[in-house]
């Protein structure tokens, strides 16, 4: 498998630009996060999609972001419009829990390489 | 809600065994997991702990306290390869959903 796949890898953008983020789950795995890293708060969970089901999108900022997963293999992340506070990298990943939350079954997150966003 | 402790930064020595700790109050708790990410790249999975006790994988070992709401992960025989941060990660009761610490980030020198 290809693992998680991300794109673009890395974006530059001027302030009140549109961006879009691209992220492909492993095929498989029905349960996909997007989450934001920067040096000031870390790893940060925007949102957790659960067979292509928005469950938590309480992390998301503001207005200006939104998530959207049309199908098992696909899911976007848009900045509309972008500001210089939105710089940082873009993490997606994916998990395929099975049983029940807390049953003690593993059911780590993989990774995709992220999208390094810098907006001027 | 959650919250993750974790030390910033420490520093160990090639061949060394170090101890990162790592400390959690959640409303509800299913499992913790620890993470490794090197610089430049994305977080990989390393342990998940669900029952007391400690776990060992090869060089790398987690431990967990559910009455204490403590962890550590414990890296024996360190390489320079091991320099990296560290990101423990509390999974409130319920739900398939980490909370991630801020990371350790560990600096092995020679």
């Amino acid at each position: 498998d290809a693992g998680v796949i991300q794109s673009p890898r890395h974006e530059v953008t001027e302030m009140g630009q549109e961006v879009t983020l691209r992220c492909k789950p492993i095929s498989g795995h029905n349960s996909l996060f997007w989450y934001r890293q920067t040096m000031m708060r870390g790893l940060e969970l925007l949102i957790y999609f659960n067979n292509n089901v928005p469950i938590d999108d309480s992390g998301m900022p503001e207005d200006r972001f939104s998530a959207k997963m049309p199908n098992a293999s696909f899911s976007t992340l848009k900045i509309q419009p972008s500001e210089p506070r939105d710089s940082a990298v873009y993490f997606c990943a994916s998990s395929s829990p099975t049983g029940l939350a807390g049953d003690g079954v593993s059911h780590e997150q993989y990774f995709g390489p992220g999208t390094r966003l810098t907006v001027t | 809600g959650q919250n993750i402790d974790q030390p910033t930064e420490m520093t160990a020595t090639e061949g060394a065994i170090v101890q990162i700790n790592c400390t959690y109050q959640t409303s509800g708790f299913n499992g913790l997991f620890w993470y490794q990410q090197h610089a430049g790249e994305a977080p990989t999975f390393l342990s998940y702990n669900v029952l007391d006790g400690l776990e060992e994988k090869g060089r790398f070992s987690s431990f967990l306290s559910r009455s204490k709401g403590y962890s550590y992960l414990l890296l024996k025989e360190l390489q320079m390869k091991d320099s990296a941060s560290y990101l423990c990660a509390g999974e409130a009761g319920g739900s398939y959903i980490p909370t991630f610490g801020r990371g350790t980030s560990l600096i092995v020198h020679p």
